[in-house]
């Protein structure tokens, strides 16, 4: 079956800091990968997201790489803000067969930036 | 364009009364998802529908939980005698036919007392 494991956290960071969050996971076949973020109270929202093997999603200034040889896809960024404090949840979906739109999660890393 | 409309924000119930959660998806969205979130875990798929369809239930519990999506009106998520274990956020998604471009409502907080 399809699994997703985030680094654990949660991650305290300060202001103007470097971010990583390792992603790994397991599937058959050639799944789409996201990075969704949730703020306190809300639903979630995506932030990026790569669809085949060495494709880089970015979006405000968060990047990802789909690495089909380490099947990993670390979020980073270069340099936070306060108003990046959130949950950041990694996901994938197994486009084909019986998993085609059904997103597998993992657990989800809360970050919390200080100024 | 709203987004993904969800019903009620919080909804708290007893234990044994029932929990209806509605989800309201994308114009021109006709696949509706279901996700629930217990504290501190991430997201688990619960049921995937389209009008009139169930197409893949394999993430709802084998009792009390229901889901329907009518040729009109929302998609209800039903909960019979509910138990303090059934707290939890659920999240309703939707998206076009043929496209994962998912958008997830702001969520159902139940709260089983």
């Amino acid at each position: 079956g399809n699994s997703v494991t985030q680094m654990e956290g949660p991650v305290t960071l300060s202001e103007e800091a470097f971010l990583t969050i390792n992603c790994t996971y397991t599937a058959t076949g050639y799944p789409s990968l996201f990075w969704y973020v949730q703020y306190p109270g809300e639903g979630l929202q995506l932030l990026l997201k790569a669809t085949k093997a060495d494709d880089k999603g970015s979006n405000k200034g968060f990047e990802a790489t789909y690495r089909k040889e380490t099947t990993s896809f670390h979020l980073e960024k270069g340099s936070v803000q306060v108003s990046d404090s959130a949950v950041y949840f990694c996901a994938l979906i197994n486009a084909g067969g019986t998993s085609y739109g059904k997103l597998t999660f993992g657990q989800g890393t809360i970050l919390t930036v200080h100024p | 364009n709203a987004g993904v409309m969800q019903n009620p924000r919080h909804l708290v119930r007893r234990r044994g009364q029932e929990a209806r959660l509605r989800c309201s998806p994308m114009k021109g969205h006709s696949h509706v998802y279901w996700y629930r979130q217990l504290p501190e875990e991430g997201l688990k798929f619960m049921v995937y529908l389209q009008k009139e369809n169930i197409i893949d239930e394999s993430g709802m519990p084998k009792e009390r939980f229901s889901a329907e999506f009518p040729k009109e009106g929302p998609s209800i998520l039903r909960i019979q005698q509910v138990v303090r274990g059934d707290s939890a956020a659920y999240f309703c998604a939707s998206s076009p036919p043929g496209d994962i471009r998912y958008t997830f409502g702001s969520g159902t907080r139940l709260t089983v007392v």
